[in-house]
């Protein structure tokens, strides 16, 4: 495997289900990412992870857990969901330098998440 | 507030053509601005990059151009190719915390290349 990894590509959930996102990075990066993409509408940072500490979390609902158990692996744990959380989830990762804003991330194909 | 902006949901384009795609923002801390391109069920692709000290990257048939009195950027692409076709976003490094960065991202320009 190369590159972002990312499962499942497609998930469909009840409202009362727990599951959870996986995100595999092979590029030897040390910040993993998780966005929302809704359509028609820009890219939402949900939480990053740099050397493995959550750095960032903006302002998502507690019903999305992430877990980061080392600089390659990335999850989202989700239970009680709402129908208005559907939309495609990405995960990507970056190789943040001290002292550079230089920021180009590598993105995961996705998981499509519907929930009814 | 959006701080990143693509006004133009989509822009069709005769294949040969230019096409140009058109970024606003209203933050003048932004480091770097960087051009995506997603394909449908793919995650985006990173295509080329400006630093806010320059005003111009080449890369190929792609420029990207900026105007910081305006806070406008724009992506030209000639010629426009059938495989450009996709949603085009752009994105703007800005830092948070003590030495970190985070992306701020455009809502997106869906390119069609008309054959």
């Amino acid at each position: 495997e190369t590159g972002v990894t990312q499962t499942p590509r497609h998930l469909v959930m009840g409202m009362t289900n727990k599951k959870s996102l996986k995100c595999e990075q092979h590029l030897g990066h040390n910040a993993m990412y998780w966005y929302k993409q809704s359509a028609k509408k820009p890219l939402e940072l949900m939480f990053v992870y740099n050397f493995k500490e959550q750095t960032e979390n903006n302002s998502v609902p507690s019903r999305f857990s992430p877990e980061c158990p080392n600089s390659s692996h990335l999850f989202l744990h989700l239970h009680t969901l709402q129908p208005e959380d559907s939309a495609l989830y990405l995960c990507a990762s970056s190789q943040q330098l001290a002292g550079s804003s230089y920021n180009e991330q590598f993105f995961g194909p996705g998981t499509r998440l519907t929930v009814l | 507030d959006q701080q990143v902006k693509q006004n133009s949901p989509s822009l069709s384009v005769q294949e040969g053509r230019i096409s140009i795609l058109n970024c606003d923002y209203t933050n003048s801390m932004f480091d770097y601005f960087l051009w995506y391109k997603k394909y449908p069920a793919e995650g985006p692709t990173f295509l080329i990059s400006i630093s806010s000290i320059k005003d111009k990257n080449e890369d190929g048939r792609f420029t990207v151009f900026l105007n910081k009195s305006a806070k406008h950027l724009s992506l030209h692409i000639v010629p426009s190719q059938p495989g450009d076709s996709a949603v085009y976003f752009c994105a703007a490094s800005v830092p948070y915390g003590d030495s970190n960065y985070q992306l701020i991202w455009g809502a997106g320009t869906k390119l069609i290349i008309k054959p």
